[in-house]
């Protein structure tokens, strides 16, 4: 059974701080990982999805990294801003398996 | 492109009473799936679809709920004889493609809570 774990749980930082939020996976027979936002009541919003035969994907001040071996993935914000303030997520996703499953996040606090 | 739209927003009920949420996914994705998420816990995968067949269902559907997409496009949830425990927030999310490896859309979701 995959086994999700995200550390920190919550991240408070100053506005313009570059950061990196972790995700460890124990199945690292994954097929994709996706990360997600969630802001307070609201669903997911995709960020970025990793294919197993990448190392990173890109997109805009969003930077996520994945080794597979290890079972680790980060997310690395540049010059964050109070509006990326959500909790993060991540997922790892099993090949022909449609069970994603969640870790439970890491909440991020920018403050201005 | 309006997104996934999930209906009601909000749902108090009393224990022991049946409820039913509506999904309506982006219209031309394929693959549909349910999950369920409590405070502060990721989302956990309950069901399925692949247009209008249910391929997957989790343990934690319990005899009690059951889903449907009668037409390959929205898809209900109905819960039986609520219970405190179904207290919680039911996403619906959706993809395109014929494996998954295209990004979920989720919508946002339906809060349930069972008095």
């Amino acid at each position: 059974k995959q086994e999700v774990t995200q550390i920190p749980a919550a991240l408070s930082v100053p506005e313009g701080e570059n950061l990196v939020l972790n995700c460890s996976f124990t199945d690292s027979a994954i097929y994709n990982l996706q990360w997600f936002r969630q802001d307070p009541g609201k669903g997911l919003t995709s960020l970025l999805l990793i294919q197993s035969s990448q190392r990173e994907q890109t997109s805009g001040r969003l930077n996520a990294s994945l080794d597979k071996s290890s079972g680790r993935s980060t997310l690395y914000i540049a010059a964050s801003q109070p509006g990326d303030s959500a909790t993060y997520l991540c997922a790892p996703n099993r090949r022909n398996n449609n069970d994603m499953r969640f870790g439970a996040g890491t909440r991020l606090t920018v403050k201005p | 492109d309006t997104g996934v739209s999930q209906n009601p927003r909000h749902k108090i009920t009393k224990r022991g009473q049946n409820v039913t949420f509506r999904c309506d996914p982006i219209s031309e994705h394929n693959r549909l799936y349910w999950y369920r998420q409590t405070l502060g816990q990721g989302p956990e995968f309950l069901t399925y679809f692949q247009n209008e067949a249910q391929l997957e269902k989790s343990r934690l559907l319990s005899d009690r709920f059951s889903a449907e997409r009668p037409k390959g496009s929205f898809s209900t949830l109905e819960i039986q004889r609520t219970e405190q425990g179904d207290s919680a927030m039911y996403l619906c999310a959706s993809s395109f493609g014929r494996v998954n490896n295209s990004p979920l859309h989720f919508g946002n979701g339906t809060r349930l809570t069972v008095t």
